[in-house]
C-alpha cells in the first residue's frame, strides 16, 4: 500500500476485555514504532521493533500490554484486561532505515475507548 | 528528563495573518528538532526538521531555526491560509534513538 494502515480505525472495549490492534507498515521498511496519544496529548513512545526484534519496550506502561512483529512485518499491538485509562489513540509509524535515523511516516491510529 | 513544551492553543486567526507557534525543549545532548503536522482525519505528517543548533527548517511557507542558546524551535508562517488548519506538534529525538518526545500539540484554526 501507499502508506502505514492501522486496523481498526476504532475500537470500543468492555472493561476487562482483551483487544488487538493491527498496523500494516510501508513495504520493505525496517523499522516499527507504537505510539500511544492520550486526548489532548501528544503521541508517547511505546516500543520499537527492528524488522521481527523488539529492541526497545520501555514505554509499555504495564505487562498487560504486548507487541509482537513476529515476520518483520505487520505488527500487532495487544493489551490484556483492558482499563479505562488505556483509552487513547494508538499509533504505528515505519520507517525505512534503522531507528530513529529516517523519517517515521505514521498510521491514522486506532481511537480505542474502554467503558 | 528530555522533553519538549509548546504554547497552548487553540490558536485562531485570520486567512493571511502571521503564525508563530513557540516550542522550548529540555534535552541532554544535542538532539534533532522537528515539526509534525496532523490534518483533521488523517495522520501525523513529518512538516520540518532541523538536525543542528542554527540549522532553518522550512516547508510549505513555514520554517523553524534550531536555538541553542534559547533551547527553542519557533513554528512561523508569514501568511496562513484556512487549509493549514490543524495540530502542529513540536518534537526531539536523538540521532540513532528510538525514542521521539513530542510536546502535546497547539490547534490552529485559520478563519476565511
Amino acid at each position: 500500500g501507499a502508506g502505514v494502515s492501522q486496523s481498526p480505525r476504532y475500537k470500543v472495549a468492555k472493561r476487562g476485555q482483551d483487544v488487538a490492534l493491527r498496523c500494516d507498515p510501508i513495504s520493505g521498511h525496517v523499522s516499527l514504532f507504537w505510539y500511544q496519544q492520550a486526548l489532548g496529548q501528544g503521541p508517547e513512545f511505546l516500543t520499537y521493533f527492528q524488522n521481527e526484534a523488539q529492541l526497545d519496550k520501555s514505554g509499555l506502561p504495564s505487562d498487560r500490554f504486548f507487541a509482537e512483529r513476529p515476520e518483520g512485518s505487520v505488527s500487532t499491538l495487544k493489551i490484556q484486561r483492558t482499563q479505562q485509562e488505556d483509552s487513547a489513540v494508538y499509533l504505528c509509524a515505519s520507517s525505512m532505515g534503522l531507528a530513529g535515523n529516517n523519517e517515521q511516516f505514521f498510521g491514522p491510529g486506532t481511537r480505542l475507548t474502554v467503558l | 528528563g528530555d522533553s519538549v513544551t509548546q504554547m497552548e492553543g487553540p490558536v485562531t486567526l485570520s486567512e493571511e495573518a502571521f503564525l508563530t507557534i513557540n516550542c522550548t525543549y529540555t534535552a541532554t545532548g544535542y538532539p534533532s528538532l522537528f515539526w509534525y503536522v496532523q490534518y483533521p482525519g488523517e495522520g501525523l505528517q513529518l512538516l520540518l526538521k532541523a538536525t543542528k543548533a542554527d540549522d532553518k527548517g522550512s516547508n510549505k511557507g513555514f520554517e523553524a531555526t534550531y536555538r541553542k542558546e534559547t533551547t527553542s524551535f519557533h513554528l512561523e508562517k508569514g501568511s496562513v491560509q484556512v487549509s493549514d488548519s490543524a495540530v502542529y506538534f513540536c518534537a526531539l529525538r536523538f540521532t540513532g534513538g528510538f525514542k521521539t518526545i513530542f510536546g502535546a500539540g497547539t490547534r490552529l484554526f485559520v478563519k476565511a
